[in-house]
């Protein structure tokens, strides 16, 4: 079956321009987060879904950050005025419960570039 | 409150030698453990799991973590790595009864030829 897709797979934005990152989760998973990687870095948290839960928004860096998820599909992270230190991969993951696992799908990532 | 800690950012290692990559959590509950890898450029994905049950799991490409709850860690080994075992690991739990998986920074192994 299809796995998490992100889109775009790059993305180059001038500084102070909102960008919008898009991930489709695989279908049936209740979970979706996101996850910032910095070059030569560590996965940064930054939000989680659950169904119809109140998302977990603790990871967020700034206020210029912001993800949506309608239901148990489609997840879109929305960076405003875009710096420099924004630069990094995006990653998108989806898990639902096959026992009590949790077991993450990663998407292949959307890189960031803000010039 | 759980967490994750990778005491090593960087492991170089002969090839054919053994490795053991380090990782330690803390939890108040019952916990879940992950090792994930992720090989250059490439997406992660999932090396192995802990749930319940025995202490050692055995996961993909000759990989294995014992589950030390006295210790509280996760060690992952290789008894004899590979070139192709190049990669960035890295280690999450997830408390029982709590959705949120949290992951370690990481550790670069690089296999030396």
């Amino acid at each position: 079956g299809a796995g998490v897709s992100q889109s775009p797979s790059n993305k180059v934005t001038e500084k102070g321009k909102d960008v919008e990152l898009r991930c489709d989760p695989i279908s049936g998973h209740t979970a979706l987060y996101w996850y910032r990687q910095r070059l030569g870095q560590g996965l940064e948290f930054l939000i989680y879904f659950q169904g119809n839960s109140a998302p977990d928004k603790s990871g967020l860096p700034s206020d210029r950050f912001s993800a949506e998820r309608t239901g148990e599909s489609v997840s879109t992270l929305t960076i405003q005025r875009t710096q420099q230190e924004d630069s990094a991969v995006y990653l998108c993951a989806s898990s639902k419960r096959e026992g009590s696992s949790y077991e993450q799908y990663f998407g292949p990532g959307t890189r960031l570039t803000v010039t | 409150a759980q967490s994750v800690t990778q005491l090593d950012s960087q492991v170089p290692v002969f090839e054919e030698a053994p490795v053991e990559l380090r990782c330690n959590y803390s939890s108040s509950v019952s916990v879940y453990l992950f090792w994930y890898v992720q090989y250059p450029n490439q997406g992660l994905q999932l090396l192995l799991k802990y749930l319940s049950g025995s202490t050692l799991v055995k996961g993909i490409n000759g990989f294995e973590a014992e589950f030390n709850k006295s210790q509280t860690s996760f060690h992952l080994r290789k008894p004899s790595v590979h070139i192709s075992d190049t990669a960035e690991y890295f280690c999450a739990v997830r408390s029982g009864g709590y959705q949120k998986v949290t992951f370690g920074i990481g550790t670069k192994l690089q296999v030396i030829p």
